[in-house]
């Protein structure tokens, strides 16, 4: 089946820098997109891999390598209000280019 | 700026109630969605549509219906309310089908008793 899977918990310490992994399991797989929800509210999109290679945007940078079907969301310079949830989301051609989402990845970011 | 507006924020359902969530963008958006999103769980696709009169079944339809009579408007009807409908529902838009970048409303907050 399709399937994205990441780390439920990550921690870390301010000011540090963070890797969230995502690996997937699918075909037909057209770019990944990384998005941040903070407790109460609603996704937000941070970045998007259509192809491989890294995309930098601030202090965020996301990775993709179709060929280990694996991607990661890179946060450098930490600060508190990074402390979200991150999911990792695929469009995959099976499911009519809709969006599979993984279970997210809680960031706990210690002073 | 509105972006994308759902209404109720909460409610409280009793179990065999049918209500309708609100969804409306103001962003000319072809592509609107409705997902579901449960404790430790992504989020889950309901129903979308890829423009005016046109909707389609995501991966969980059941107990669910929608239309889309207009470009802004994507409301969600839940038919008749089951302690399983109990989640937070976030409507979506998008350009297009293909478009990388979904916007989403604040959320939904649904408890079926």
């Amino acid at each position: 089946g399709q399937s994205l899977e990441q780390p439920s918990e990550v921690t870390a310490v301010e000011g540090a820098i963070v890797q969230i992994n995502c690996t997937y399991q699918t075909s037909g797989f057209y770019g990944l997109s990384w998005y941040q929800q903070h407790d109460g509210g609603a996704p937000t999109f941070l970045s998007y891999n259509a192809l491989d290679g890294l995309e930098e945007t601030g202090r965020f940078s996301s990775f993709l390598s179709r060929s280990d079907s694996y991607g990661y969301l890179l946060l450098q310079e930490l600060q508190m209000k990074d402390s979200a949830s991150y999911f990792c989301a695929g469009r995959v051609e099976d499911s009519n280019y809709q969006l599979i989402w993984g279970a997210g990845t809680k960031l706990i970011i210690k002073p | 700026n509105a972006g994308v507006t759902q209404t109720p924020k909460f409610q409280v359902l009793k179990t065999g109630q049918s209500m309708t969530l609100q969804c409306a963008q103001d962003m000319n958006h072809e592509y609107m969605s409705w997902y579901r999103q449960d404790p430790g769980m992504g989020l889950r696709l309901i129903h979308y549509s890829v423009g005016a009169g046109i909707t389609d079944q995501g991966e969980v339809p059941n107990g669910y219906n929608v239309s889309r009579s207009t470009t802004e408007d994507f409301p969600l009807r839940l038919l008749s309310a089951a302690p399983s409908q109990t989640s937070v529902y976030f409507c979506a838009s998008s350009l297009g089908r293909m478009n990388t970048e979904a916007f989403f409303g604040q959320g939904t907050r649904l408890t079926v008793v």
